[in-house]
């Protein structure tokens, strides 16, 4: 299972974009890239998933390199309840277990 | 996104007993499901992975006569912590994939998790 690398932790002010960078060299082919949002006490909740270049919904964007080796999270104009901790998985598909990393804890200040 | 609840969200017991935490998909079929277990400030430890009608597979280092882990059915799955300690206290989440939830892109649906402290 490919081993994801993000930063331990970062800070933003309401309002601001952030952005959050995975690095996960050995992904395979039939890697997907998730990331999770997990609040204390709470389990992970499903933020985006990609495969390659970019996606976003109504909550994020994931750019995603065509080396597909890293890929970066984008929270628009964050608030303080954006602040969590931060998940990025790589894994291949239905019935396969998602290993996690340490994760960022992103704290948000006003 | 589809559901998956667990119950109990937290649950105080004594050392020496046995607790059962039930994982439930609501609005689909979990072919599989996975339990993690997480301490304060630490990521989240795959414990097990469980299909449904066959036996769990643990990972390393998870004793699987202590963390009874069973998957009659294709919408229930539970954990059961058999004479629970003290540093059995942690946050277990379950997760499940399967059927309308998910086909191929890996996504995984989580419970909201249940506190267990034991005494």
């Amino acid at each position: 299972l490919a081993k994801t690398t993000q930063p331990i932790s970062m800070d933003s002010y309401e309002g601001q974009e952030v952005n959050i960078t995975c690095s996960h060299n050995n992904i395979a082919t039939n890697d997907y890239i998730t990331w999770y949002q997990q609040f204390p006490s709470q389990g992970p909740r499903f933020i985006i998933q990609g495969y390659k270049t970019k996606v976003t919904n109504e909550v994020a964007s994931l750019f995603i390199p065509a080396d597909r080796k890293s890929s970066t999270l984008s929270l628009p104009r964050v608030s303080l309840s954006d602040t969590a901790v931060y998940y990025c998985l790589v894994g291949r598909g239905a019935g396969t277990a998602l290993i996690f990393g340490k994760g960022t804890t992103l704290s948000v200040s006003s | 996104g589809a559901v998956v609840s667990q119950h109990p969200s937290w649950v105080i017991c004594k050392s020496g007993t046995s607790v059962k935490i039930e994982c439930r998909s609501l609005d689909f079929q979990a072919t599989t499901m996975f339990w993690y277990r997480q301490f304060p400030k630490q990521s989240l430890m795959l414990m097990a992975t469980s299909n449904e009608g066959s036996k769990a597979t643990y990972e390393q280092g998870v004793e699987k006569d202590k963390f009874l882990i069973n998957h009659a059915s294709l919408t229930l799955s539970t954990l059961t912590v058999t004479s629970a300690h003290p540093e059995d206290s942690s946050f277990y989440i379950c997760s499940a994939t399967g059927g309308l939830a998910d086909t191929n892109t890996g996504e995984l649906f989580f419970g909201e998790g249940s506190r267990l402290t034991v005494l």
